[in-house]
């Protein structure tokens, strides 16, 4: 069966520009979770969503948004790009919110130039 | 707070020798839940194991092994007779229980293995 597929697997913005990432969970899936690694901060909690609706945030500015589809597809966005967010982001996907198993995918490398 | 230590930054060793990663956490809730993480080059986060803080049963899984201590913190995990397909990056991580779900991780830095012929 399909894994947690992110798109664009790579990409290069500018500061102040904004940027979208997709996360197509794996089928049947409802719980997405959107997780940001950098060499500095390590891996660090996003934003969760169930049922299209944000269950828990983490210590992230206003600028980082998400939001989940009726299919469980999840898209995040960051706006006003700063160097500092150049990162790997990764979406995980698990069936629900208590299943001890997260599914990750391959990540979005976003640089910042 | 929740904290998840990984001393161990690196890790050097040579085909068929037995290796353990150390993962101490810290937490003031009494149910919480750690997890093992491997990150293999190609970057997604792979699923090992979740342990609960009631069951401190050490588990075996084929060559793979973890020792779940709460008297010192401590959830390690063995790879016996590494192999050079162990070589990754892996991740310790803990959640607390409540409405959080499972899906709030919070994660140590990391180890590095390497696996040489």
């Amino acid at each position: 069966k399909a894994g947690v597929t992110q798109t664009p697997r790579y990409l290069i913005k500018t500061r102040g520009q904004q940027v979208t990432l997709s996360c197509s969970p794996i089928s049947g899936h409802r719980s997405v979770s959107w997780y940001q690694q950098t060499p500095g901060q390590g891996l660090q909690f996003l934003f969760e969503y169930f049922s299209e609706t944000q269950r828990n945030k983490g210590n992230f500015p206003g600028r980082f948004s998400g939001r989940q589809f009726s299919n469980s597809r999840s898209e995040m966005n960051v706006s006003t790009l700063e160097l500092g967010d150049s990162a790997l982001y990764l979406c995980a996907s698990s069936l629900e919110r208590y299943t001890g198993e997260l599914f990750f995918g391959e990540g979005s490398r976003l640089t910042v130039l | 707070a929740q904290k998840v230590t990984q001393a161990q930054t690196e890790i050097s060793v040579v085909e068929k020798e037995d290796v353990t990663l150390d993962c101490v956490y810290e937490t003031r809730d009494t149910t919480y839940y750690l997890f093992w993480y491997k990150q293999p080059p190609s970057g997604e986060l792979v699923f090992l194991i979740r342990r609960n803080s009631f069951d401190e049963q050490n588990e075996i899984s084929g060559r793979y092994s973890w020792n779940f201590q709460k008297s010192t913190s401590s959830f390690n995990f063995t790879i016996t007779a590494s192999q050079v397909v162990d070589s990754a990056v892996y991740f310790c991580a803990l959640s607390e229980a409540g409405n959080t779900g499972f899906q709030k991780l919070v994660f140590g830095t990391g180890t590095r293995l390497l696996v040489s012929p």
